[in-house]
C-alpha cells in the first residue's frame, strides 16, 4: 500500500503559467486536504474535499482550485501562478471529516516560482 | 482567532538529555491535537492524537500530555535519530480543518 502520492517531486514554474499538483490516495479516504508550508508559518490548509464530488475552501484559498471527480484523485491547480506561491505543498487524507480523525500526509511538492 | 504556538523555536540536546516541547492553542472546546513529525524534505508523519484534558500517549522515548490550554512532548533519552521538526495541530470548527504550530526544530546531537 502506497498510502499518498504526489507529483511531480518539485517544480520550477514561471510566473503566469498554469500548473496543476497531482494526488492520489489508495486507502479510500473520504476526505482529502491540500496544505501549503512556508517557513516560520507552519501548514495552511488550501482547499478540502469531505467527499467526492464536494470541495471547501480553507484559509489560503485564493488562487487555488480544486477538483474531486472520485474517491482518489484530488489535484490542485494553480490558473495563473505568482512568486508567492512559491512553497511546499502537501496533500493529506482522512477516513471521514470528523474532527478528530487522523490526517495522513503525502510527501509534498516543491513548487518554486520565478 | 484560533491560534496555535509552539516553543522553542528550536532545541539542541545531547544525545540521553531529556526535554519537553511546549504546545499552547486558543481553540475553545477542543476535540483533537494532534502531534507530527516531520523529516527534511518529507511529509508530516503521525504520532498521537489526544482527546481531553488529563490524558497522555507514549511511543518508544515519546510521551504527548494534554491540559486545557496547552500540550506538551515530552522527550526520554533522546537519541540522534529523534532529530526532526515536531508539529502540533488543534482541530478547528468541523470537517476535520486542522491548526498547526510552526513547529520545534529538534537536534539531537551524539
Amino acid at each position: 500500500i502506497a498510502g499518498i502520492t504526489q507529483a511531480p517531486t518539485s517544480q520550477i514554474l514561471a510566473a503566469g503559467r498554469r500548473m496543476t499538483l497531482r494526488c492520489t490516495q489508495d486507502m479510500r479516504h473520504n476526505a482529502m486536504y491540500w496544505y501549503r508550508q512556508d517557513l516560520g508559518l507552519g501548514l495552511r490548509l488550501i482547499h478540502y474535499s469531505n467527499t467526492a464530488g464536494t470541495t471547501g475552501k480553507g484559509e489560503v484559498p485564493d488562487g487555488y482550485s480544486v477538483s474531486r471527480a472520485n474517491t482518489d484523485d484530488f489535484p490542485l491547480t494553480l490558473a495563473s501562478a505568482v512568486p508567492s506561491q512559491t512553497s511546499v505543498y502537501f496533500c493529506a487524507s482522512s477516513v471521514t471529516s470528523e474532527p478528530t480523525d487522523t490526517q495522513y500526509f503525502g510527501p509534498g511538492t516543491r513548487l518554486t516560482v520565478l | 482567532e484560533d491560534q496555535v504556538t509552539q516553543s522553542p523555536e528550536a532545541l539542541r540536546l545531547q544525545e540521553g538529555e531529556s526535554s519537553s516541547l511546549n504546545c499552547s492553542y486558543t481553540v475553545s472546546g477542543l476535540r483533537g491535537l494532534f502531534w507530527y513529525r516531520q523529516d527534511p524534505g518529507k511529509g508530516p508523519e503521525f504520532l498521537f492524537t489526544l482527546y481531553s484534558a488529563g490524558e497522555e500517549k507514549e511511543k518508544e522515548r515519546l510521551k504527548a500530555t494534554l491540559t486545557k490550554k496547552e500540550s506538551f512532548l515530552h522527550i526520554t533519552a533522546p537519541k540522534p535519530e529523534d532529530s526532526a521538526t515536531y508539529l502540533c495541530a488543534s482541530e478547528a470548527g468541523g470537517y476535520n480543518k486542522l491548526i498547526f504550530g510552526a513547529g520545534t526544530r529538534l537536534a539531537v546531537h551524539p
